[in-house]
């Protein structure tokens, strides 16, 4: 089975901020690497798609890079609404897998 | 716009069957190349991935988990089901169901029921 490990767990950030979460796959999963954004309460909600891709109506601020084993999110002026946690999901294999998520808090 | 709703009970007893229900509408279980999935969240936790049904028949679990579940779907309802067996206090969580679709060449969740808590304890 292919883990997935985030890091870091947590960070605090300022609106404004550019800030940067790493995945990183036990094995390769080319770039079927997703990317999904939780608010409290909420259900998990699709940011980005095979690495890189923006999926419809997510803010251009959000990017993602990567392939094989490493893969980032990258959001760029942070915003309010940003807070939240993250989760990198590999869609390569069965079973698929998420990783432990990061969570973005207010500085 | 599709739309999942999970339902069941919100209490299991410990060693019992839990057994939920998603209902998906505004769109058929039945067409196109969709991914059906249970997907699981205990309290201020991560995301477990536990098995998926595809509309073309087959089903694929989370080794973790295969001795325990299976997943069947009612097409005639338009909707799956989870079964569980053998619950402990471990299985306590959010359960969420999700369709994945095709997004180039690969699939992602992109439609989440709101999910059902789901608390065993005698």
């Amino acid at each position: 089975d292919i883990q997935m490990t985030q890091s870091p767990t947590s960070l605090s950030a300022s609106v404004g901020d550019r800030v940067t979460i790493t995945c990183r796959a036990s094995q390769s999963v080319s770039s079927y690497l997703n990317w999904y954004q939780q608010k409290p309460g909420k259900v998990p909600k699709l940011l980005i798609y095979t690495a890189s891709s923006l999926q419809s109506g997510v803010p251009s601020r959000f990017s993602g890079s990567g392939s094989g084993t490493d893969f980032t999110l990258t959001i760029s002026d942070l915003q309010l609404e940003d807070f939240a946690t993250y989760y990198c999901q590999q869609s390569y294999s069965t079973p698929w897998a998420f990783g432990q998520g990061t969570k973005v808090e207010i500085k | 716009q599709v739309q999942l709703q999970e339902s069941g009970p919100g209490l299991v007893k410990p060693s019992q069957t839990l057994s939920l229900t998603c209902t998906v509408s505004g769109g058929s279980i039945r067409s196109g190349s969709y991914y059906w999935n249970w997907i699981r969240q205990p309290a201020g936790k991560g995301l477990e991935w536990i098995g998926r049904f595809y509309s073309g028949g087959s089903t694929n679990y989370n080794p973790s988990l295969k001795s325990r579940v299976s997943i069947s779907v009612d097409k005639s309802k338009n909707q799956f089901s989870l079964n569980l067996s053998s619950v402990t206090a471990a299985d306590t969580a959010m359960y969420y169901c999700a369709r994945a679709s095709n997004y180039g060449n690969t699939k992602a969740l992109d439609y989440w029921g709101q999910g059902t808590l789901v608390t065993v304890s005698s």
